[in-house]
């Protein structure tokens, strides 16, 4: 099956710093990625949409200029934390989604960001 | 706007015998994409199922069946024989028409007990 990877899978940063996330699929290439974001026992919240080659589209509420997406070919996308706050701890995920399969997306292994 | 709603947000069940996580969506697309996922400890998300809205049967994978009502809006989860290793969260899901945006449901925490 599909497999997307996420690296890294835990991070601990300073407060003030900036953090890069990388989402690959491994076996398969994904015109359209997908950023999530999950706190403590709660669901997953879709942050942003990136596309290959395109700006990513993000969901109301989410601050464009602190989520860096780069989506730079058809198996990486990144999410780049900048200036990182302890309130963006949390678990942040991707997904991929498989070209001419619509509805089905593939999950990486998710990233633990804490900031101190 | 589409909406997933998950009613339980703990479930108990037996060993070895079967357990509905309930569902229920609201969209006004008419086609649409519906599905679950498991989510362990280790926090990845793992595909169970998917039920497409023009599905006239009910998904099926191994152990696990979704009871898709249209009329109702509701797209439960049935795991059969539970396991142990069946204990954990559980998220419904559904797509837009295009298989964009996925949105997701508040989840239910299975346990399974011995």
């Amino acid at each position: 099956g599909a497999v997307v990877s996420q690296h890294p899978s835990r991070v601990i940063c300073k407060s003030g710093t900036s953090v890069k996330i990388e989402c690959r699929s491994l076996d398969f290439q994904a015109t359209t990625m997908f950023w999530y974001r999950q706190f403590p026992k709660q669901s997953l919240m879709l942050m942003a949409t990136s596309n290959e080659g395109s700006k990513a589209t993000y969901e109301q509420g989410v601050e464009k200029d602190k989520f860096l997406i780069n989506h730079a070919s058809l198996t990486l996308s990144t999410l780049t934390v900048t200036s990182a706050h302890p309130e963006d701890s949390s678990f942040y995920i991707c997904s991929a989604d498989l070209a001419g399969t619509p509805y089905e997306q593939y999950f990486g292994p998710g990233t633990r960001l804490t900031v101190t | 706007a589409q909406k997933i709603t998950q009613t339980q947000p703990g479930m108990f069940v037996q060993e070895k015998e079967a357990v509905t996580l309930d569902c229920t969506y609201d969209t006004s697309d008419p086609s649409y994409g519906l599905f679950w996922y498991k989510q362990p400890s280790s926090g990845e998300m793992i595909f169970l199922i998917y039920q497409g809205s023009y599905d006239q049967q009910n998904a099926t994978e191994g152990r696990y069946s979704l009871n898709f009502q249209k009329a109702r809006k509701s797209a439960n989860l049935v795991i059969s024989a539970s396991q142990l290793g069946d204990s954990a969260m559980y998220f419904c899901a559904m797509s837009d028409t295009g298989g964009f945006k996925t949105i997701f449901g508040a989840g239910t925490r299975l346990f399974v007990k011995a």
